[in-house]
Order: C-alpha cells, then structure tokens, then sequence
C-alpha cells in the first residue's frame, strides 16, 4: 500500500538556521502530498500542500517542492524561529482503489526542537 | 467560525470500561476520520465515514466503534476489547481534499 517515509527525530537547531526534514513516499498513482504541524497538546494544522508533481507549496517562509522522479517532498526553511518548535508529518492523500475514498496517509512525524 | 470541537481534552478511563470520545463539526463536510496517534508511529486511521449512516474499518479498528447518525457528529467509542487505549485521539473532517483536524483528546487508562 501506499507509505510516507520521515527523518526521524529530534531535529535540534539554532534560532536561525536551514532547515530540512527529508521525507519519501511510496504510491500508485499521483497523490497530493501535504506538510501538517502539530504544537504541544494540540491537533494537526495544515502548513503546506501540492496537488502535482513539480508544484511547490509554501506558507510562513517553509516550501516543499513534489518531485515526482524522486519521491520526495522534503521540507525547507531558511531561517527558523523559536516558535517553529514543534512536530511535523508528511502525509499523502491516498485514494482506496475499492472504496474509491480518499483518506491520508501519515509518516511517523519529525520533532524540530529550535533554541535561541 | 467552522471547526471542529472534539471533548473532552483529557479522559481516564479504569481498565474494563468503555469511554466515548465526542467530535462535533459545523464545516459541513461529508467525510469525517479517527485517527490514533502514539509516540513515534505518527498517525494511524482506526475509522472513516463517507457519509450519514456509513462507515469504515481504518487500519486499527478493532477494540473501536463508531457511529454517524448525524452528518456533524462521528463519536469514537473505546470498548475494553481495546489492549493498549492510552493515545492521543484526533478527528478530521474533509470536503474536496481539504483537511480539518479537531485538537485532541488524550486518554489515559488508570
């Protein structure tokens, strides 16, 4: 079945450093793929996504580019802030060949951990 | 404003009883999710319905039921059939490929 692949975590960076949080995917078809971010003791906000290959979807300074030769969607940011502390998934829309459904698929989640 | 209202925040629960988790939407989406999430292994969908008095096993739906008699609302009933219940329970909706999450209920087994 369809699979989405995270660096595993924690990522630790300083207040102003690159970031990238390499994630990988497996399916057939062509999926939209989406970045969410999840602070402390809440749910899941959507950060950015992309509907096809080659779109790049960016919010709040991060961007993911879908590379479909490579299977890849990693996240990027080039200064992070304090407050980009928290987990971020990599999740895929897969749509279910007997139900004809669409449901998400999550990676495993990276923890990003930024100190002043 | 829409969203999604999941409650309650925390939730214990003794060993042998059910507990019913609530999620509430007024975004007017067809499709509602249960999602379980632990420590290192992300999300996993324990439910989904499509639409009103339909719905589907996830990857981890045993120990779990659910119903939807009501488009708004799809509660998430944690049976003692279920080994290992201590998680963090999220709700989605969706319409068109758009996501919304509900922030969460944590429950605890004491």
């Amino acid at each position: 079945g369809n699979s989405v692949t995270q660096m595993e975590g924690p990522v630790t960076l300083s207040e102003e450093a690159f970031l990238t949080i390499n994630c990988t995917y497996t399916a057939t078809g062509y999926p939209s793929l989406f970045w969410y971010v999840q602070y402390p003791g809440e749910g899941l906000q959507l950060l950015l996504k992309a509907t096809k290959a080659d779109d790049k979807g960016s919010n709040k300074g991060f961007e993911a580019t879908y590379r479909k030769e490579t299977t890849s969607f990693h996240l990027e940011k080039g200064s992070v802030q304090v407050s980009d502390s928290a987990v971020y998934f990599c999740a895929l829309s897969d749509w279910g060949m007997n139900t004809g459904f669409q449901k998400l698929v999550f990676g495993t989640g990276t923890r990003l951990l930024v100190s002043p | 404003d829409g969203g999604i209202t999941q409650s309650p925040k925390y939730l214990f629960r003794k060993e042998g009883q059910n507990v019913t988790l609530s999620c509430e939407q007024n975004l007017n989406h067809d499709a509602m999710y249960w999602y379980r999430q632990d420590p290192g292994q992300g999300l996993r969908l324990i439910y989904y319905s499509q639409i009103v008095n339909d719905f589907q096993k996830g990857d981890i739906a045993e120990g779990y039921s659910v119903s939807r008699e009501k488009k708004e609302s799809f509660p998430l009933t944690v049976t003692s059939a279920q080994k290992n219940p201590t998680a963090f329970y999220l709700c989605a909706s969706s319409l068109a490929g758009g996501y919304t999450f509900g922030s969460g209920t944590r429950l605890t087994v004491v």
